[in-house]
């Protein structure tokens, strides 16, 4: 059964911690993304990776932190220099090599208070 | 500003009626392009893509034009459902950035029974 999980689908933290989102996926994917989306907006991109040990800031990377050590996982901490935190984080996989479709996971969503 | 964006954030249809989602993309260089679903709490679904090099794509019920012209792309939902009811996205890519998508706001559908 593939796909792309995220955990836990809820999470709540106070203010001044750091928190890591899990995300991994069995798609055998190489790209691999995070998203912020806030109520009735679109998705923000936080970081992306291409590719295994590599990976990119995206539009609103400030606060947050990534890694890729292994193609299936690829974990993002938001740590407490992220001054609005509270979101639904969205991550996605994506085959890459000039496929675009992106495979989304269900969500997490954080609440720091 | 944002590159990808909708005419109407919110449309309310009849069942069993015809539903037309709006967005405008104002990157000439894009070269493919997606909708996605979105239900509450969710991760986006994916629904229909085309590339550039094409102006319409058929799916089951779904239909996406594209006017390289006016820089305009539609998505049509043919005989609406209550489980139509969501918020729809689209995405366009423009070659760059390798590979990533930019999300307009989104629509959000709501089907009258």
């Amino acid at each position: 059964d593939g796909g792309i999980t995220q955990s836990p689908k809820y999470l709540f933290r106070k203010e001044g911690q750091n928190v890591t989102l899990s995300c991994e996926q069995n798609l055998n994917h190489d790209a691999m993304y995070w998203y912020r989306q806030d109520p009735g907006q679109g998705l923000r991109l936080i970081y992306y990776s291409q590719i295994v040990n590599d990976f990119q800031k995206g539009d609103i990377a400030e606060g947050y932190s990534v890694s890729r050590e292994k193609k299936e996982s690829f974990p993002l901490t938001v740590t407490s220099a992220q001054k609005n935190p509270t979101a639904f984080y969205l991550c996605a996989s994506a085959p890459g090599q000039g496929s675009y479709e992106q495979y989304f996971g269900p969500g997490t969503r954080l609440t720091v208070t | 500003g944002e590159s990808v964006g909708l005419h109407l954030p919110t449309l309310s249809v009849q069942e069993g009626d015809n539903s037309i989602i709006n967005c405008a993309y104002s990157n000439s260089a894009s070269d493919y392009f997606i909708w996605y679903k979105q239900e509450s709490g969710k991760g986006p679904q994916f629904i229909i893509d085309i590339r550039s090099n094409m102006d319409k794509r058929q799916g089951q019920r779904v239909t996406v034009l594209l006017n390289k012209t006016v820089k305009h792309l539609s998505l049509q939902i043919a005989a609406t459902q209550p489980g139509d009811s969501a918020v729809y996205f689209c995405a366009e890519n423009y070659g760059g950035s390798q590979g990533n998508l930019i999300f307009g706001k989104g629509t959000k559908l709501s089907v009258k029974p």
